[in-house]
């Protein structure tokens, strides 16, 4: 089944860091950039960051750039966001995303999201 | 950053109604635009590519026109699972920024 399975949300105090995960299935994950978007509650979508097939190009939205950093393993079909010195705002559902070609263009493939929690 | 902007903010209508939904970008971004519908609790859904391509299994009352700066989401006759909220997206520079969504709800 063509699939991105989520993992890693949680709850977590302001300052501190959380990993997320999206392991990929069904599909040939080393030929497709992957994305990162979130979306506060009650509130409409953000995206957050894109990576290249290779993972030799990333990009990031302004308000996460430089604490946020997106890797992937395509060994593991597995695509990661590490979240450092979270806020408050960063509150959020984050869903992975599979790039429907290159790494500018409409996502076709979404996970289930993950609620990550930023509260003391 | 290239801002887009959605209009209207939400929409009412009935089942078989046509809607229309724009999307407005702050430059222009050729055709580099895609449309999702997202319904609630659900992860969004991609419909459109490329301005006008129709992702595959989306039903053809769906269609998308535009470049440039100026774009729209058409909905030719609505159908019950069709109220959701709708999502534009520039896919030309990064950061690939969305609209602010356009709900669409029962009259």
């Amino acid at each position: 089944e063509v699939q991105l399975l989520q993992s890693g949300g949680g709850l977590v105090q302001p300052g501190g860091s959380l990993r997320l995960s999206c392991a990929a299935s069904g599909f040939a994950f080393s030929g497709y950039g992957m994305s990162w978007v979130r979306q506060s509650p009650g509130k409409g979508l953000e995206w957050v960051s894109v990576i290249s097939n290779t993972g030799g190009r990333a990009y990031y939205a302004d308000s996460v750039e430089g604490r946020f950093t997106v890797s992937r393993d395509n060994s593991q079909d597995t695509v990661y966001l590490q979240m450092s010195s979270l806020r408050a705002e960063d509150t959020a559902v984050y869903y992975c995303a599979k790039v429907r070609l290159g790494i500018f263009a409409g996502l076709d493939l979404w996970g289930q999201g993950a609620l990550v929690t930023v509260s003391s | 950053d290239i801002q887009m902007t959605q209009s209207p903010s939400f929409l009412s209508a009935s089942v078989g109604d046509r809607v229309t939904i724009t999307c407005r970008a702050s430059e222009s971004i050729s055709s580099f635009l895609s449309w999702y519908e997202q319904r609630p609790g659900r992860a969004p859904k991609l419909l459109i590519f490329a301005a006008s391509t129709l992702q595959t299994g989306v039903p053809s009352r769906f269609s998308g026109s535009g470049s440039g700066t100026d774009f729209t989401l058409t909905i030719s006759s609505l159908q019950p699972e069709d109220f959701a909220t709708y999502y534009c997206q520039q896919t030309y520079s990064a950061p690939l920024t969305f609209g602010a969504g356009t709900k669409v709800d029962l009259k």
